[in-house]
């Protein structure tokens, strides 16, 4: 399977315990992001790489959560201190630019539960 | 704030009818749209994307833009129960700092009925 992966699918955890969510994107897409999404509502942008800079961080992005991908390859999305807020479905998307479009595949999600 | 608008629905078609699912944006900068399908508790599936006013198609989907009017649709022929889903409509925004990124609309709910 060559699409974009995500580990772990689900995760539980009490409140105030730290997360960290993989994703692995398709293997030639230099573009990587990750969004946010609650019941009823559609993906939120909060970050996105290209190769392995940080090009920009949503609002939403709380001091709490960071964003690496170390040699442009997986990435990971810490939340520390997690809230109850923070349950959502966590998505990634990779990307590679061509020509004027840049269409992005997501993976599977991770779907974080906070007690 | 930078938007982007879809009925929430739910819209109900029968099945073998044309389903059609509106989007209207706020960027008149924004130049790729695309529309994504997502099953219940799965993550959003690429089902096409335009850039070009007018029709674009692919099998029995139709994505339609219409940039002066900030809007774009998308109509699902000889719609299946299979089609049943929400439907997500997203626009590229670009940011102050120039940088590109998806907005979605709340998607529209779809359910086909045998």
């Amino acid at each position: 399977d060559t699409g974009v992966s995500q580990n772990p699918r689900h995760k539980i955890t009490k409140r105030g315990q730290n997360v960290t969510f993989r994703c692995d994107p398709i293997s030639e897409h230099n573009r990587l992001y990750w969004y946010r999404q609650t019941l009823g509502q559609g993906p939120e942008f909060l970050t996105y790489f290209q190769n392995e800079a940080q090009l920009e961080k949503s609002r939403l992005l709380s001091d709490r959560f960071s964003a690496e991908r170390p040699k442009g390859s997986f990435s990971t999305l810490e939340i520390q201190r997690t809230e109850q807020g923070d349950s959502a479905m966590y998505l990634c998307a990779s990307s590679y630019l061509a020509g004027r479009t840049d269409t992005q595949y997501f993976g599977p999600g991770t779907r974080l539960t906070v007690l | 704030q930078k938007e982007v608008e879809q009925n929430s629905g739910p819209l109900s078609v029968p099945e073998g009818a044309i389903a059609s699912l509106n989007c209207t944006y706020s960027d008149r900068g924004s130049q790729s749209f695309f529309w994504y399908r997502q099953y219940s508790g799965k993550s959003p599936e690429l089902i096409m994307f335009i850039y070009s006013n007018g029709d674009k198609e692919d099998g029995r989907f139709t994505a339609q833009l219409n940039k002066a009017s900030q809007y774009v649709s998308l109509l699902i022929r000889d719609s299946q129960p299979s089609d049943s889903a929400t439907y997500l409509c997203a626009v590229n925004m670009f940011s102050q700092g120039g940088s590109e990124k998806l907005v979605f609309g709340k998607g529209t709910k779809l359910t086909v009925n045998p």
